[in-house]
């Protein structure tokens, strides 16, 4: 079946800019997680969504990231005013159900530079 | 808090070869499950092995096997008869609930 798809794969904007990125999960998976991976660095958890809600958005670095989920499906990841320190790799997983031990298939990632 | 360690930045071995590459982490939690990714350039992870940390027998999937050392919170990744589609980032990673928590990475080259 089709993995994980991200759109698009890579995104350049300018400073100050609003970006949108798209995660499509596995079909069926009601788990979906977001990570930001910077430049020479492992990925950092953004965001993890059970179904339609947001369970845990610890990882958000501030008020202009969020992240929406409305059907339980396709996220999109929403940065508001686009910094440089935002350029980095998104990258999207899911997972069925959700829990330590099930395993998170992960998107190719969509690599947002802001100039 | 999870914390995860990867103190090689990178490794290279001979195709055929053995390497093995170090994580060190720390948690609280008492459930908890170890992974070992994969990353090639096309940036896709992909999982190469998964440890319960409940479980006291070392994962091995075939040419990949793991020293799961629970009281020393060690967790390292021996790849045998290494081959050149083993080129890749390394990440070690801990779940203690809903998300990963990822180490910085180890590169590994392999050279013919």
């Amino acid at each position: 079946g089709a993995g994980v798809s991200q759109t698009p794969s890579n995104k350049v904007t300018e400073k100050g800019k609003y970006v949108e990125l798209r995660c499509d999960p596995i079909s069926g998976h009601t788990a979906l997680y977001w990570y930001r991976q910077s430049l020479g660095q492992g990925p950092e958890f953004l965001i993890y969504f059970q179904g339609t809600g947001a369970a845990d958005d610890s990882g958000l670095p501030n008020d202009r990231f969020f992240a929406v989920r409305p059907e339980g499906s396709v996220s999109t990841l929403k940065i508001q005013r686009t910094e440089r320190g935002d350029s980095a790799v998104y990258l999207c997983a899911s997972s069925f159900p959700s829990g330590s031990s099930y395993e998170q298939y992960f998107g190719p990632g969509t690599r947002l530079t802001v100039t | 808090a999870q914390t995860v360690t990867q103190s090689q930045p990178e490794m290279s071995v001979q195709e055929a070869e053995t390497v093995t590459l170090s994580c060190t982490y720390d948690t609280s939690e008492n459930n908890y499950y170890l992974f070992w990714y994969k990353q090639p350039p096309s940036r896709q992870m992909i999982l190469v092995i998964r440890q319960e940390a409940y479980k006291q027998q070392n994962a091995t999937e075939n040419r990949f096997s793991v020293n799961f050392q629970k009281a020393a919170k060690s967790f390292s990744l021996k790849i045998s008869d290494s081959q050149l589609g083993d080129t890749a980032m390394y990440f070690c990673a801990l779940a203690a609930g809903n998300k990963l928590t990822f180490g910085g990475g180890t590169r590994v080259l392999v050279k013919p």
